[in-house]
């Protein structure tokens, strides 16, 4: 089973620009989130999407955005970039939104992409 | 307000000896733990989680105890190998809530 595939990998762009990073979660599974990774920050929540709707937002703001299609692939979206925005974006598909869908006995499971490592100059 | 707490921010171990890992939490609610393994410029490798309900998970090498009264979890990795040197993050999650990480311990390993 293919696992978590974010694209581009790499990409550089200008202050005031705007990009798009893509992923495409594991066959099958239905929730995608979405985070970023600065040094010295950790792994911060942007948001998480299930069944195309988002439900739930991390403390961005509003030049953030995102969407999942029917097929579970996410965008996410970032406009005005500035040069804090640098960072690398990671993308997660877990099975499930919430682990009230899954077995109380299993264990929820969250798979990571590579990531898309974007530097705003 | 750090709901996931690793106070180690590194750790060195020798090949072949028991890595253990700590992370602490603040909130009561959360119902699912999970610890991923991080090496430089990738994304994060899962490697084991576990739910409330249970107080220790096995997979291989790598065990994962719970202590909800204490809201203190661990990651064991026996036998510790060279190639588990990374940065391991810790992180719990309520139901329909987002999943939470901890700062990361570096653990190296020492051949």
């Amino acid at each position: 089973k293919a696992g978590v595939t974010q694209t581009p990998r790499y990409l550089i762009k200008t202050r005031g620009q705007q990009v798009t990073l893509s992923c495409s979660p594991i066959s099958g599974h239905r929730s995608v989130s979405w985070y970023q990774q600065t040094p010295g920050q950790g792994l911060q929540f942007l948001f998480e999407y299930f069944s195309e709707t988002q439900r739930n937002k991390g403390n961005f703001p509003g030049r953030f955005s995102g969407r999942q299609f029917s097929n579970s692939r996410s965008e996410m979206n970032v406009s005005t970039l500035e040069l804090g925005d640098s960072a690398l974006y990671l993308c997660a598909s877990s099975l499930a939104f919430g682990t009230q869908f899954a077995d109380p006995s299993s264990s929820y499971e969250q798979y990571f992409g590579p990531g898309t490592r974007l530097t705003v100059t | 307000d750090q709901q996931v707490k690793q106070n180690s921010p590194s750790l060195s171990v020798q090949e072949g000896r028991i890595s253990i890992l700590n992370c602490d939490y603040t909130n009561s609610m959360f119902d699912y733990f999970l610890w991923y393994k991080k090496y430089p410029a990738e994304g994060p490798t899962f490697l084991i989680s576990i739910s409330s309900i249970k107080d220790k998970n096995e997979d291989g090498r790598f065990t994962v105890f719970l202590n909800k009264s204490a809201k203190h979890l661990s990651l064991h990795i026996v036998p510790s190998q060279p190639g588990d040197s990374a940065v391991y993050f810790c992180a719990a999650k309520t139901s329909y809530d987002k999943v939470i990480f901890g700062p990361g311990t570096s653990l190296s390993v020492i051949p």
